[in-house]
C-alpha cells in the first residue's frame, strides 16, 4: 500500500462546476500537508498548505482529518485554466523533513 | 526571484554512458530532495539531504545512482551506466525541514 493515496481521475468536469479531491496517508506521524500543482510536462508547484482548522484561498478549500487520515481540496466554479495533476503531499518531520507525494488526481475543465 | 536551477534541462544519451544532472538549490534552504517522475510511477523519491548530509537514499538503485552535495549550492545525480528504463523527468527540489519544497524545471533523461 503508497503510503500517500488519491484517485488518479481523470476528473472531467464543465466550467464552473465544483470538484473535490481526497488524499488519505497511512502515517499517523505525517505533521504537515499540501496541496501541489503539476502542468502538463512542468515541475510541481504549491498550491495551497493544509491546517487542522481548515484553510481557504478564493476558490480553493483544504481540509485535513488527522483522525481519519485523509486530506481533501475543493474547488468552486471551477475554470479552464484549473486543469491540471494535483499532488497531495505530506510531511514526515521525524523522518528529516520527509516529503511524500501521491501519485496526483487528473483534472479536465471542459467548456 | 529565488528558483532551484537544474542543468541539463534535456539530455539524450546511450546505454551504458554515464550521465550526470545538477541542482542548485534555493539559497538558504537546507533541505535537498531528488525525485524521478515517470508516467508508470508518478514522483518517486529517491534520495534527500539535510545541510548537504545524506538522510535517506532508501528510493535510489544503489548499483548504479549515486547522490551528493559537495557544496551547499550544487546538488549533482550521477548515474552509471545508464539504462533505458532510467529514462523519467528528474526534479530536484529544495526546502526546509518543516515547510514546502519548490521544484527545478527538471531534467528530462532518454536513455537510447
Amino acid at each position: 500500500r503508497k503510503e500517500v493515496e488519491q484517485d488518479p481521475g481523470p476528473f472531467n468536469v464543465p466550467e464552473g462546476a465544483t470538484v473535490a479531491f481526497n488524499c488519505t496517508y497511512s502515517n499517523s506521524a505525517s505533521q504537515s500537508f499540501f496541496w501541489y500543482r503539476q502542468d502538463c510536462r512542468k515541475e510541481p508547484k504549491l498550491l495551497m498548505s493544509v491546517y487542522s482548522s481548515g484553510n481557504e484561498d478564493g476558490r480553493f478549500t483544504a481540509q485535513l482529518n488527522r483522525a481519519s487520515q485523509y486530506i481533501s481540496l475543493l474547488i468552486r466554479d471551477s475554470k479552464l485554466s484549473d486543469s491540471a495533476t494535483y499532488l497531495c503531499v505530506v510531511i514526515h518531520y521525524n523522518q528529516g523533513g520527509k516529503l511524500i507525494f501521491g501519485q496526483g488526481t487528473e483534472l479536465s475543465v471542459k467548456p | 526571484d529565488a528558483r532551484v536551477t537544474q542543468t541539463p534541462r534535456h539530455k539524450v544519451t546511450e546505454m551504458g554512458q554515464e550521465v550526470t544532472m545538477r541542482c542548485q538549490p534555493i539559497l538558504g534552504h537546507n533541505t535537498v530532495f531528488w525525485y524521478r517522475q515517470t508516467m508508470m510511477q508518478g514522483l518517486e523519491l529517491l534520495a534527500y539531504f539535510r545541510n548537504r548530509a545524506p538522510l535517506d537514499d532508501s528510493g535510489m538503485p544503489k548499483d548504479r545512482f549515486s547522490a551528493e552535495m559537495p557544496d551547499a549550492t550544487l546538488a549533482t545525480l550521477k548515474i552509471q551506466p545508464s539504462e533505458p528504463r532510467d529514462s523519467a523527468v528528474y526534479f530536484c527540489a529544495s526546502g526546509e525541514r518543516t515547510t514546502e519544497a519548490f521544484f527545478g524545471q527538471g531534467t528530462r533523461l532518454t536513455v537510447v
